[in-house]
């Protein structure tokens, strides 16, 4: 298996601009977790899926951030518009059956300008 | 809000010398999970620890947990360069709530060769 695959990368965009990440999970896992990183902040968690169900948002910073998972091999996260506070590396991670051990992509470097 | 918390926040050693990691935590678990982040990479499973288990082992890792405590430490034995990384602690937010986990704010480990 390749692993959690993240796309793209690198992303650098001007504010107000609609950005949308792209999350592949490992096959047979059923849950998906979107996380962001920052320097001050650490990891947030912002949203996870069970089965491609949203289960809590509550991570969400804003109404210009949304998540969709329309099947169990791709999920996005999209924001717009986009800020520069925006900035930061987002990762998407999957598990089987809960918290028992997640695999993490290599994230997307969000930097918005 | 964080529910774990690391101690130290940075640890610089020696090649071949231990290193001992804290981690402490507020709510009730089932499991208490360890990870390492390399530089500009995703995070990366390291052991996982029932709340009924005192102790594991995993090659040159060796995790405790003190639940009456409610901390954890992870010690890594004769460090090698390749060690250099930070390592996070994680927790399930709510006690048998699946899938979700909280990470701590990491120790950043150097070793040096």
């Amino acid at each position: 298996d390749a692993g959690v695959i993240q796309s793209p990368r690198h992303e650098v965009t001007e504010m107000g601009q609609e950005v949308t990440l792209r999350c592949k999970p490992i096959s047979g896992h059923d849950y998906l977790f979107w996380y962001r990183q920052t320097m001050m902040r650490g990891l947030e968690l912002l949203i996870y899926f069970n089965n491609n169900v949203p289960i809590d948002d509550s991570g969400m910073p804003e109404d210009r951030f949304s998540a969709k998972m329309p099947n169990a091999s791709f999920s996005t996260l999209k924001i717009q518009p986009s800020e520069p506070r925006d900035s930061a590396v987002y990762f998407c991670a999957s598990s089987f059956a809960g918290a028992a051990g997640y695999t993490f992509g290599s994230g997307t470097r969000l930097t918005v300008v | 809000s964080q529910q774990g918390e690391e101690d130290p926040q940075a640890l610089s050693i020696q090649e071949g010398e231990n290193a001992t990691m804290n981690c402490s935590y507020k709510t009730s678990i089932n499991n208490l999970q360890w990870y390492r982040q390399n530089s500009g990479r995703g995070l990366v499973h390291l052991i996982l620890i029932r709340s009924n288990e005192r102790e594991k082992h995993s090659g040159r890792l060796r995790v405790t947990l003190d639940t009456s405590k409610k901390s954890s430490s992870l010690l890594i034995t004769a460090s090698r360069a390749a060690d250099t990384a930070s390592y996070f602690c994680a927790t399930p937010t709510i006690y048998n709530q699946g899938g979700k986990l909280i990470f701590g704010q990491g120790t950043e480990l150097s070793v040096k060769p």
